[in-house]
């Protein structure tokens, strides 16, 4: 399986503040690179398709980057409503599709 | 606006087997580039996908879970269901219906998700 490894693990920033956040796979993935959004009690929601095309509905402050084996989300402006967990995820192996394990971005 | 939905029971013993069932609307159940996902996720845990069924009828699941899978695809109903078998404690898990589409595949809508405890 392909294994994506995401960082940090946990952030704590104000609002108004631009965050990063890292993923890298085990093997080249291609753009083949996901990002989604999960609020406590709540489905995760998708963000950013192909590495770094934005979905329909969300802010522009959202923003993906990345190729091969190392990507970056990049959210700008911090909103209280964006404090929330990151996940990536791959697409590139449709037989084993697999997660990053989470970036929990908290208030400072 | 495709909505899923999830249903099943929300308890289930050891070593029995774990049924359920998502009901699609809107969208084209049966169009090209649809994966239709099963994914679950432990309290505390990252999401974790257990298997697809392509709109063709090919299915693929988790090699860590595999050989208890089984999804099944019913498109008169524009439904899509799980089997997982020999259920353990491990497996009590929020239960997420999914669908995957596009180039990249990205899971663009999520049913709520059920809870699933396994317990005796």
């Amino acid at each position: 399986d392909i294994q994506m490894t995401q960082s940090p693990s946990s952030l704590s920033a104000s609002v108004g503040d631009r965050v990063s956040i890292t993923c890298r796979s085990s093997e080249s993935i291609s753009s083949y690179l996901n990002w989604y959004q999960q609020k406590p009690g709540g489905a995760p929601k998708l963000l950013i398709y192909g590495a770094s095309n934005l979905q329909d509905g969300v802010p522009s402050r959202f923003s993906g980057s990345g190729y091969g084996t190392e990507f970056t989300l990049n959210i700008n402006d911090l909103q209280p409503e964006d404090f929330a967990t990151y996940y990536c995820h791959q697409s590139f192996s449709s037989i084993a599709w697999t997660f990053g394990q989470g970036t929990r971005v908290e208030i400072k | 606006q495709v909505h899923l939905q999830e249903s099943g029971p929300g308890l289930v013993k050891p070593s029995q087997t774990l049924s359920l069932t998502c009901t699609v609307s809107g969208g084209s159940f049966s169009s090209g580039d649809v994966y239709w996902t099963w994914i679950r996720q432990s309290p505390g845990k990252a999401p974790e996908w257990i298997g697809y069924i392509y709109y063709s009828g090919a299915t693929y699941s988790n090699p860590s879970l595999r050989s208890r899978v089984t999804i099944s695809v019913d498109p008169s109903k524009s439904q899509f269901s799980l089997s997982l078998s020999s259920v353990t404690v491990a497996d009590t898990a929020v239960y997420y219906c999914v669908r995957a589409h596009g180039t990249y595949v990205p899971f663009d809508f999520w049913g709520q998700g059920i809870l699933v405890t396994v317990s005796s």
